[in-house]
C-alpha cells in the first residue's frame, strides 16, 4: 500500500482562526514531510520529520506548527494565517522501498480569507 | 543549493505525438524522481531513477548522473496525459528540490 492520506480536502480560514491540517501513511516510513505548492509554481518543502524528530525547518512562520505525534502521524496546526498563505499543503513520506523515494498524499487547499 | 531545470516549460501535442521532457541538475544526487500532477493537485510518481534507464508502459526515463541531467520519454500521447511534470532532486540531504515543471496539454 503506497498510500498516503490528508484530511480535509478543501479548507477556508480566516485570518483568526486556529485549524489543522492531517496526514497519515501506513507505509512503515520513517520520514514525513510538508510542502506548500503556490499556483503554477512547484512544491517547496516546509518541514522534514525524521524517526519523529524535526529535522528541517525551512524558515517557515511561527504561524505555521507542525507536529508528529507518532510515526504514522503528521498534523500542521495553522493559527493567524494571511490570505498569502492561500495554496495546496501536501504531505509526503519516504521509507521503502527505496529510502529516498517520496510518495505524495492528495493535499490539501487551503484558502485564507 | 542544487539547482532543477526543466525543458521546455510547456508543450503542446497532438494525442498519439511523442515527446521527451529534460531535466537538468547542477549537482550529484542520490534521488531523482519524475512526477505527473493532475489537474487535481495529486503528485503522481512515475519513476525513481537516481540513475539509468526505466520503462513503464508508454512512458520511459533515462538518468546520465554523471552527465547531470534525466529524459522522460511519452509515447502515443492521449489526453490524460495533460499536467504538468515536475521533475524533483535530493543531493544527499533531506532536501527534496523540484524544477520549475513543464506543463503537457495533448490534444484530443
Amino acid at each position: 500500500d503506497t498510500e498516503v492520506t490528508q484530511t480535509p480536502k478543501h479548507l477556508v480560514m480566516g485570518m483568526t482562526n486556529k485549524k489543522s491540517l492531517k496526514c497519515e501513511q501506513h507505509m512503515g516510513h520513517r520520514a514525513m514531510y510538508w510542502y506548500k505548492q503556490k499556483a503554477k509554481k512547484p512544491p517547496e518543502l516546509m518541514f522534514v520529520y525524521s524517526y519523529e524528530k524535526l529535522s528541517i525547518n525551512e524558515s517557515v512562520p511561527s504561524r505555521f506548527s507542525p507536529e508528529c505525534p507518532n510515526s504514522s502521524l503528521l498534523n500542521l496546526h495553522l493559527h493567524a494565517l494571511q490570505p498569502e498563505d492561500s495554496a495546496l499543503y501536501l504531505c509526503a513520506s519516504t521509507g521503502h522501498p527505496n529510502p529516498n523515494e517520496q510518495f505524495f498524499g492528495p493535499g490539501t487547499r487551503l484558502t485564507v480569507l | 543549493g542544487i539547482q532543477v531545470e526543466q525543458s521546455p516549460p510547456d508543450l503542446i501535442l497532438q494525442e498519439g505525438a511523442n515527446s521527451t521532457l529534460r531535466c537538468n541538475f547542477s549537482d550529484s544526487v542520490n534521488n531523482l524522481q519524475w512526477f505527473h500532477q493532475n489537474p487535481w493537485g495529486q503528485l503522481i510518481n512515475l519513476f525513481y531513477i537516481p540513475s539509468g534507464t526505466k520503462q513503464n508502459g508508454r512512458l520511459s526515463a533515462t538518468t546520465v548522473a554523471t552527465e547531470r541531467y534525466s529524459l522522460l520519454y511519452i509515447s502515443s500521447s492521449q489526453t490524460t496525459d495533460s499536467g504538468v511534470y515536475f521533475c524533483a532532486v535530493d543531493n544527499y540531504g533531506q532536501n527534496f528540490v523540484f524544477g520549475p515543471g513543464t506543463r503537457l496539454s495533448v490534444l484530443p
